[in-house]
């Protein structure tokens, strides 16, 4: 079945490192996956995304990279800023489903001024 | 424009009361999911509308739960008989069609309700 192993659960990093979460899935008919993020007691936006047609991504301090043969992903974030503290979820399309996302147990990632 | 909006933002009930929560997507959204957040876990899939077709209910735990969408509008999430584990956050998104070219258009989320079964 579909599945999204996320890692880790909790990150915690100085002001101005990098940050590193990685995904790996199980479901190789998956060609889509977003990141969200979740700041408190917020609701859930999107950062960025990647399609299987493509092997990275990058948006200013973002970027996710793709490896299809060994089924992960990943969300870099770079120079981090205090702001940047919130809940991380990666996600899959199930099965190549145009509309159905399976979603990782998220990553708390907290960045010390 | 105005973004996904969800009532109530907040709602406690007694074990075995049924409940409504309301999402209203997106104008022109054509696509409305539900999905379950419990605390320290990822969004679960709840319930799919696109358009006119069928729904993807596959997501709803149990036969407690039931979702409409009227007018290809507005959606009720509709929990019946509610028990402590109903607790948690429900959250709905909208997104326009994916297609075969684009699956999986960026979904939108509301605010969420947080629903407290005590």
């Amino acid at each position: 079945g579909e599945n999204v192993e996320q890692h880790p659960s909790t990150l915690s990093v100085q002001e101005g490192d990098s940050a590193v979460i990685k995904c790996t899935y199980s479901d190789s008919a998956s060609n889509y996956f977003p990141w969200y993020k979740q700041e408190l007691g917020k609701r859930p936006q999107l950062i960025i995304d990647i399609r299987s047609n493509v092997g990275e991504k990058k948006d200013q301090r973002i970027a996710v990279t793709l490896n299809k043969t060994a089924k992960h992903f990943s969300l870099h974030i770079t120079e981090t800023q205090p702001e940047d503290s919130a809940v991380y979820f990666c996600a899959q399309n199930s099965g190549g489903s145009n509309y159905k996302l399976t979603f990782g147990k998220g990553t708390l990632l907290t960045v010390n001024p | 424009g105005a973004g996904v909006s969800q009532s109530p933002s907040n709602k406690v009930t007694e074990k075995g009361k049924d409940v409504e929560l309301r999402c209203d997507p997106i104008s022109g959204h054509t696509a409305l999911y539900w999905y379950r957040q419990s605390l320290g876990q990822g969004l679960e899939f709840l319930i799919y509308f696109q358009g006119n077709s069928a729904p993807d209910k596959s997501g709803l735990p149990s036969d407690r739960f039931s979702a409409e969408r009227t007018g290809g509008s507005v959606s009720t999430l509709t929990i019946q008989r509610t028990q402590q584990e109903d607790s948690a956050v429900y959250l709905c998104a909208s997104s326009r069609p994916g297609t075969s070219g684009r699956p999986v258009d960026t979904q939108y989320f509301g605010p969420g309700t947080r629903l407290t079964v005590l």
